[in-house]
């Protein structure tokens, strides 16, 4: 079984600055995935980043980075120069190889401050 | 504008009602889901198609019953609900290659009376 754990309910952050929002995971699988959604508060839930457990390079889309560390069984999710629409509730999420399931974290609020 | 598109955005129904919500997408994916999300919590999966066929169910009580018409269309009917359903209902869809990422809609608000 897979488990993802967000351990910070809210999280803020002065806008232009940056912040890491955590997520570590468990599974006995040896092939992964692991994806980071933004859901502001219309509800849709956005794409932002995506993981591979074999995937030797920390991955980066924009702003955003994926900070892999394997051994830790970590992927947090570090925002650049935070802006004022990144306020939403962000969610860390696990997929095993093979399976179709897609596991959220409880999810972590975050609020940027002008 | 989410390439996942779901009807209606918002729903009121009684508990006798039946009424249905319709998820489209049309970008060649060939898996579709249902999430259930209620206030606060994270998404929960319902269901999930592959290839126009029902692949999981996760336990999901009768009174929910998905169809998935073509590889485009993903239905949720909805009959005698409870008031503990009211939720928003996530409807996603995925290439299932490479990274499999889930492409989601923005989503259908149900209040159940």
């Amino acid at each position: 079984a897979q488990k993802i754990t967000q351990t910070q309910p809210g999280m803020f952050v002065q806008e232009k600055e940056a912040v890491t929002l955590d997520c570590t995971y468990d599974t006995s699988d040896p092939s992964y995935g692991l994806f980071w959604y933004k859901q502001p508060s219309s509800g849709e839930m956005i794409f932002l980043i995506y993981q591979g457990s074999y995937d030797q390079q920390n991955a980066t889309e924009g702003r955003y980075s994926l900070n892999f560390q394997k051994a830790r069984k970590s992927a947090n999710l570090v925002i650049s120069a935070s802006q004022l629409g990144d306020s939403a509730m962000y969610f860390c999420a696990m997929r095993g190889g093979g399976s179709e399931k897609l596991v959220f974290g409880k999810g972590t609020k975050l609020t940027v401050n002008p | 504008d989410t390439e996942v598109t779901q009807t209606p955005k918002h729903l009121v129904m009684g508990m006798t009602n039946k009424k249905s919500l319709k998820c489209e997408q049309h970008m060649g994916h060939r898996a579709m889901y249902w999430y259930k999300q209620k206030a606060k919590k994270p998404p929960e999966l319902m269901f999930v198609y592959s290839y126009e066929k029902l692949s999981i169910n996760e336990s999901v009580p009768s009174r929910f019953s998905p169809e998935c018409p073509n590889s485009s269309l993903l239905n949720l009917h909805l009959h005698a609900l409870q008031p503990e359903d009211s939720a928003l209902y996530l409807c996603a869809s995925s290439h299932r290659d490479g990274a499999n990422v889930l492409t989601f809609g923005a989503g259908s608000r149900l209040t159940v009376l």
